[in-house]
């Protein structure tokens, strides 16, 4: 069984300030790993992902991350921060094994940019 | 967007009615899914399908059942709605395996249950 902890229930920051939102996952198997971004009353859209290869993945709108094996964490960071980055962010896991198509979210980040 | 609607979008029922909601595909994705989302809970997978006919019990699946006759369409339904089943509901797909388990998800289904 997978499980995904999302360190921060909230985080507030400045406009054009760094931000890193943190994600740890627990599973007994490899995974893929993925950020998913919801917009006040929308629904969730692709952030990026990690499936293999490179631990540093780029993402939309500037964001990246950074798969870490051995701390079992998948951190999004972005350098600077928008008024429009103001949303809710999920990190989410799903293991590798054939016949697994699911995923596990964690319990979501808000995001607040303050201007 | 993968072609995902939700139908209704919004809807206020009173606690013991039944409710069907509709997810609707045209992308011929394979795999449906549908979670709740909660404050502070996240999501959390409800049922899913992954074929016409085939479904199973993901998570939160009590209360609700699902079906599946069509490619296109995965319905859930609430036998006898009640308050704790007020929650936003979102439908998600997946085209194959070929696709690293990234799911696509439609723009979700506000339920209230009074």
């Amino acid at each position: 069984a997978q499980s995904v902890t999302q360190l921060d229930s909230q985080v507030p920051v400045f406009e054009e300030a760094p931000v890193e939102l943190r994600c740890n996952y627990s599973s007994s198997v490899s995974v893929y790993l993925f950020w998913y971004v919801q917009y006040p009353n929308q629904g969730l859209q692709l952030l990026l992902k990690y499936l293999s290869g490179s631990t540093l993945v780029k993402g939309i709108n500037g964001f990246e991350a950074e798969f870490n094996k051995s701390q079992t964490s998948f951190h999004l960071r972005k350098p600077s921060v928008h008024i429009s980055d103001t949303a809710e962010y999920f990190c989410a896991v799903s293991d590798q094994g054939a016949g697994s198509y699911q995923l596990t979210f964690g319990k979501g980040t808000k995001l607040s940019v303050i201007p | 967007d993968a072609g995902i609607t939700q139908s209704p979008r919004h809807k206020v029922t009173e606690t013991g009615t039944p409710v069907t909601l509709r997810c609707h595909q045209t992308e011929n994705h394979r795999y449906m899914y549908w979670y709740r989302q909660d404050p502070g809970h996240g999501l959390r997978l409800i049922h899913y399908s992954y074929g016409v006919k085939d479904t199973d019990k993901g998570e939160v699946s009590d209360g609700y059942s699902v079906s599946r006759s069509k490619t296109e369409d995965f319905l859930l339904t609430l036998e006898s709605a009640t308050s704790s089943q007020t929650s936003v509901y979102f439908c998600a797909t997946l085209p194959d395996r070929r696709h690293y388990n990234e799911q696509f998800f439609g723009p979700g289904t506000r339920l209230t249950v009074l």
